[in-house]
């Protein structure tokens, strides 16, 4: 069963808009959840974590247990941020992550 | 400190043909886990590595096996190759912690492309 869906291949936005990338998950338990990032000819790399409760290079992510979401979230988006981007979900049980599908986001100049 | 890194880069091999990848992990990690990201996919969960010993297993057949070594490093094998198993092979590192603990998140090495022909 898919655990993390992330309904969005594709993504564009201008310099300065704001931003979201969805992800929902389907788990009963108490999950952990992650974004993670991967910019151009790099690795795969974590951006943030729900128990952080932090901002990264000014994303922010809220877990929305009612709604099973996990949306990532930036007011600003720079050129930089063009990459892909994956939500990931890791059980209460067990060591396993579990990743989305991606969402490949492009800021326009 | 080098992070996870990953042997060989590119591989082409042919179908029936077995293949060994293989990972060292993030200095100060003690746990390997193998993922395989096919075209437009996210990484999919083959099996985890922790004390030397296959600790979880994901939906993957016993064609794909692993090894742990003592200093941490780890090698997946891949036997009687087939067309679908051309991906890219993702070796991530972590460190295991106690359950009250947070769960260390995953360092990914840069992976190694397969190609079966």
């Amino acid at each position: 069963a898919q655990r993390v869906t992330q309904p969005e291949k594709l993504l564009s936005v201008f310099k300065g808009a704001p931003v979201e990338l969805k992800c929902n998950y389907s788990y009963s338990g108490s999950p952990e959840l992650f974004w993670y990032v991967q910019y151009s000819r790099q690795r795969l790399q974590l951006l943030l974590r729900h128990i952080s409760r932090e901002s990264i290079k000014g994303f922010t992510a809220d877990l929305n247990k009612g709604e099973t979401s996990f949306h990532l979230k930036k007011p600003f988006a720079q050129e930089e941020d063009s990459a892909m981007y994956y939500c990931a979900l890791k059980e209460d049980t067990g060591n396993q992550f579990y990743f989305g599908t991606g969402t490949s986001l492009t800021v326009i100049p | 400190d080098a992070g996870v890194t990953q042997s060989p880069t590119h591989l082409i091999k042919t179908r029936g043909q077995q293949v060994t990848l293989r990972c060292s992990p993030k200095s100060g990690h003690d746990t390997v886990s193998w993922y395989q990201q096919a075209l437009g996919q996210g990484p999919q969960f083959i099996f985890q590595y922790y004390e030397e010993e296959e600790r979880q297993r994901g939906n993957f057949p016993d064609r794909f096996s692993g090894h742990q070594f003592p200093n941490y490093s780890s090698e997946l094998n891949v036997n009687a190759l087939l067309l679908g198993d051309s991906a890219l092979y993702l070796c991530a590192s972590s460190l295991d912690r106690a359950p009250w603990q947070d769960n260390s998140p995953l360092h990914f090495g840069n992976g190694t492309r397969l190609t079966v022909t």
